[in-house]
């Protein structure tokens, strides 16, 4: 168990929808990552958010968006769901100041199928 | 921004025999280079990792290298087992940038 926490764990849901996923970071950790993994697709950084602030952006398509709340957890909101936006999304912590050059540490991830 | 590629895409090896994975990197600041396990279905874990001022890292059966230089850093899994079958992929960052990963390998060890 890596600390981190996220849900649901799996969720199907229609194109055109919205749906937000939740992801909880190892306890004192102040940095937040998530990444797209895709059917036999690598890893896609999205963004990262540091103590509530955006700190990097990746390859986010415009329909998503995040945010890191007060106490730490984050929530991935994508909307206007396409078939192509099916794939496992990951967040990931760190407990470093932020910058880059930390070790990360992955939750179980969110599956999303779009039908 | 910094690009990683990773080689190969699928490796078989027999059990015992050992397994090289490859990657390179574009970005001459990226200063951490971490490998992780993927099994199907789970969540990446982290293996061993490696930083600049180091040139190679050992933990029991696995071992990184880096030459800084030509920008490539590798994986060996010695005497290897079933149950290093999986997806392994590895990673980027310098100071500034979040991990950026290759694309994983997929290692098969054959019984």
């Amino acid at each position: 168990d890596s600390g981190v926490t996220q849900t649901p764990k799996h969720l199907i849901t229609a194109t055109g929808q919205r749906v937000t996923l939740r992801c909880s970071p190892r306890s004192g950790d102040l940095s937040v990552y998530w990444y797209q993994q895709s059917l036999d697709q690598g890893l896609q950084f999205l963004i990262q958010y540091y103590n509530g602030e955006e700190r990097a952006k990746g390859n986010i398509l415009e329909r998503f968006s995040a945010q890191q709340f007060p106490d730490l957890h984050s929530e991935l909101n994508l909307s206007s769901l396409e078939l192509g936006d099916s794939a496992l999304y990951f967040c990931a912590s760190s407990s470093r100041t932020g910058l880059g050059g930390n070790t990360i540490y992955f939750g179980e991830g969110s599956w999303l199928t779009v039908v | 921004g910094e690009n990683v590629e990773q080689h190969p895409s699928t490796l078989s090896v027999q059990e015992g025999d050992s397994a090289v994975i490859k990657c390179t990197y574009s970005d001459s600041a990226s200063n951490y280079f971490p490998w992780y396990k993927q099994e199907l279905g789970k969540r990446p874990q982290l293996i061993i990792d490696i930083r600049s001022n180091v040139g190679e890292k050992k933990d029991q059966r696995i071992a990184v290298t880096l030459n800084k230089t030509a920008k490539h850093f590798s994986l060996h899994i010695t005497e290897t087992q079933p149950e290093d079958s999986a997806v392994y992929f590895c990673a980027a960052s310098s100071i500034n940038t979040p991990l950026v990963f290759g694309k994983g390998t997929r290692l098969s060890v054959i019984a």
